[in-house]
C-alpha cells in the first residue's frame, strides 16, 4: 500500500541555520508533492507545490526538492527562525484525483 | 474574505449518536474535501465534494457520508458514532477539480470527542 514517511516526529534546529526536512515514500508514483504548515489547534497551511517533472521549487527562505527516482522530497527552511517552530506536513496527489496522502508530519522547533 | 470557516468549534457526542459539521469554503472556491485528523497524525482524506456530488473517496465506511449546497457550503455527517471516530475533522476548499495538485485552503478544524 502507498506509505509517506517523514524523517523525524521531532527535529531541533539552532536559530539561524538551516533546517532540511524529509519525506520519503512508497508504491506511489505522485504527479505532485506539497509541503504544509500546521501550528497547534490549527488547519494546515499550504506552503509550496512541485510537480513531478520539476527538481526544485524556491518561495521566499523556503525550497523544496522532488527526487522521484529516489522516491524522496526535502524541505528546507534557510536562516530558520524561532516563529518557523511548527509541525511539516508532506502531501502527495496524482494528476487524475484529489486523494491527497498526508504524512505524519515532523514538528520543528527552531531554538533561540 | 473570511477563508474557509467550519462549524462547530468543539462537539462532544456519545457513542452511537450522529454528528453533523459544517463547512463554507473560501470566497471563490467550489469543491470542497473533507479529513479526519487523529492526534499525532496527519490529515486522512474522506471525501471530496464538487457540483453537488461527491467526486473522489478515502477508506471510510459508508457511517461517513456528505453533501454539498448550491453555494458550495459542504457538511459532513457521521452516523453511529465510535470512540475512534474522535478527532479533528477538517475541511479543505480549492478551485475546480480533476486533480492537478489545485492549492487547498484549510479550515481551523472541529474537534469531535466521542465519549
Amino acid at each position: 500500500s502507498q506509505k509517506i514517511e517523514q524523517n523525524s516526529e521531532a527535529l531541533n534546529i539552532q536559530e539561524g541555520k538551516t533546517a532540511t526536512l524529509t519525506c520519503n515514500y512508497t508504491n506511489y508514483s505522485p504527479a505532485y508533492l506539497q509541503w504544509y504548515r500546521q501550528d497547534p489547534g490549527r488547519g494546515p497551511v499550504f506552503l509550496l507545490l512541485i510537480r513531478e517533472n520539476e527538481k526544485e521549487k524556491r518561495k521566499e527562505r523556503l525550497k523544496v526538492t522532488f527526487d522521484t527516482t529516489l522516491k524522496q522530497s526535502l524541505f528546507h527552511i534557510t536562516a530558520s527562525q524561532p516563529a518557523d517552530s511548527a509541525t511539516y506536513l508532506c502531501a502527495l496527489g496524482g494528476n487524475r484525483d484529489d486523494k491527497i496522502i498526508f504524512g505524519k508530519g515532523t514538528r520543528l522547533h527552531i531554538l533561540p | 474574505d473570511a477563508g474557509v470557516t467550519q462549524s462547530p468549534t468543539h462537539l462532544i457526542k456519545t457513542r452511537g449518536q450522529q454528528v453533523t459539521l459544517r463547512c463554507s469554503p473560501k470566497s471563490g472556491h467550489d469543491t470542497v474535501s473533507w479529513y479526519q485528523q487523529a492526534l499525532g497524525q496527519g490529515p486522512q482524506f474522506i471525501f471530496q465534494y464538487y457540483e453537488e456530488e461527491e467526486r473522489q473517496r478515502g477508506n471510510f465506511p459508508d457511517r461517513f457520508s456528505g453533501h454539498q449546497f448550491p453555494n458550495y457550503s459542504s457538511e459532513l455527517n457521521v452516523n453511529a458514532l465510535l470512540l475512534g471516530d474522535s478527532a479533528l475533522y477538517l475541511c479543505a476548499s480549492s478551485r475546480g477539480w480533476r486533480g492537478g495538485g489545485n492549492e487547498q485552503y484549510f479550515g481551523p478544524g472541529t474537534r469531535l470527542t466521542v465519549t
